[in-house]
C-alpha cells in the first residue's frame, strides 16, 4: 500500500501561470516533507521542504503547504516557467535505525507550454 | 569536483550474475541511501547507512547487500541478478538529520537484466 501518492501523473499549464502539484499521505509519523525535481537521465535535485509542524514554506516562485489534518501537501510554481518543465517527487521522512527514510510519491510530469 | 558520483552510469548484465554498483561522496556526508526507480512506483528505497558499518533495509532489500567500510563509499551489490532488478538505481548522501538532512542524489546507473 503506497503511504504516499500523487494522484495527477501530468500537468500542462501555460508559461506565466500558476502549476499546483499535489500529494497525500497515510502514514502520521512523517516529520518532514519535500519535493524533488528530476530531469531526463540525471538524478532528482532537491526543491523545497516543509516540517510537519509548520503549513507553509517559501522559497522564490516555489510555496510548499501542509494540511497535516487532511493528510495532504501541494507544491505551488508562480510564475510557471518554460525550465520548470520536468518530473516533481513528493516525498515524506521518517526516522529509522540508520537515518532519515524517505518515501516518494510517483512523480507528477509538468509540462509548461511557451 | 566535490559530488556524489555513481559508476557505471549503464550496464548490461545477465541472470544469474553479480554486479556491482559503486557509489560516492566527497562531501563526507554521515548518511546514504541507495534507491531504485521504477514506473508507478517512483523511487524506492533499498537499503540506508548512518556511517561506516551501520547500515539497515528499506522498503525493498531483498537480492541486494550492501557494505560500507568507508564513510565516502557505499557499493550496492546483486548477488544473482533477476530480470526484476532492471531498473534506475540511485546514491543519495545527507549531512544531517530531520529538517537538515536533505539528501543530494547522484545522476544514476541503469541497470538492465537480460
Amino acid at each position: 500500500d503506497q503511504q504516499v501518492k500523487q494522484n495527477s501523473p501530468s500537468l500542462s499549464v501555460q508559461e506565466g501561470r500558476i502549476s499546483i502539484l499535489n500529494c497525500d499521505y497515510t502514514n502520521s509519523m512523517f516529520d518532514y516533507f519535500l519535493w524533488y525535481k528530476k530531469y531526463p537521465a540525471e538524478g532528482p535535485t532537491f526543491l523545497i521542504s516543509i516540517s510537519s509542524i509548520k503549513d507553509k514554506n517559501e522559497d522564490g516562485r516555489f510555496t510548499v503547504f501542509l494540511n497535516k489534518s487532511a493528510k495532504h501537501l501541494s507544491l505551488h510554481i508562480v510564475p510557471s516557467q518554460p525550465g520548470d518543465s520536468a518530473v516533481y517527487f513528493c516525498a515524506a521522512s521518517e526516522w529509522g535505525a540508520a537515518g532519515n527514510k524517505l518515501t516518494f510519491g510517483g512523480g507528477t510530469r509538468v509540462l509548461v507550454k511557451p | 569536483d566535490a559530488g556524489i558520483t555513481q559508476s557505471p552510469r549503464y550496464k548490461i548484465t545477465e541472470t544469474g550474475r553479480q554486479v556491482t554498483l559503486m557509489c560516492h561522496q566527497t562531501w563526507s556526508h554521515s548518511y546514504m541511501f541507495w534507491y531504485r526507480q521504477d514506473l508507478g512506483h517512483g523511487l524506492r528505497l533499498i537499503y540506508y547507512s548512518a556511517a561506516a558499518d551501520i547500515t539497515d533495509k528499506g522498503e525493498v532489500p531483498d537480492g541486494y547487500v550492501v557494505s560500507r567500510s568507508k564513510t565516502e563509499n557505499f557499493p550496492l551489490t546483486l548477488e544473482s541478478a533477476t530480470r526484476s532488478q532492471t531498473s534506475v538505481y540511485f546514491c543519495a548522501s545527507s549531512g544531517g538529520s530531520g529538517v537538515s538532512g536533505t539528501q543530494y542524489f547522484g545522476p544514476g546507473t541503469r541497470l538492465t537484466v537480460l
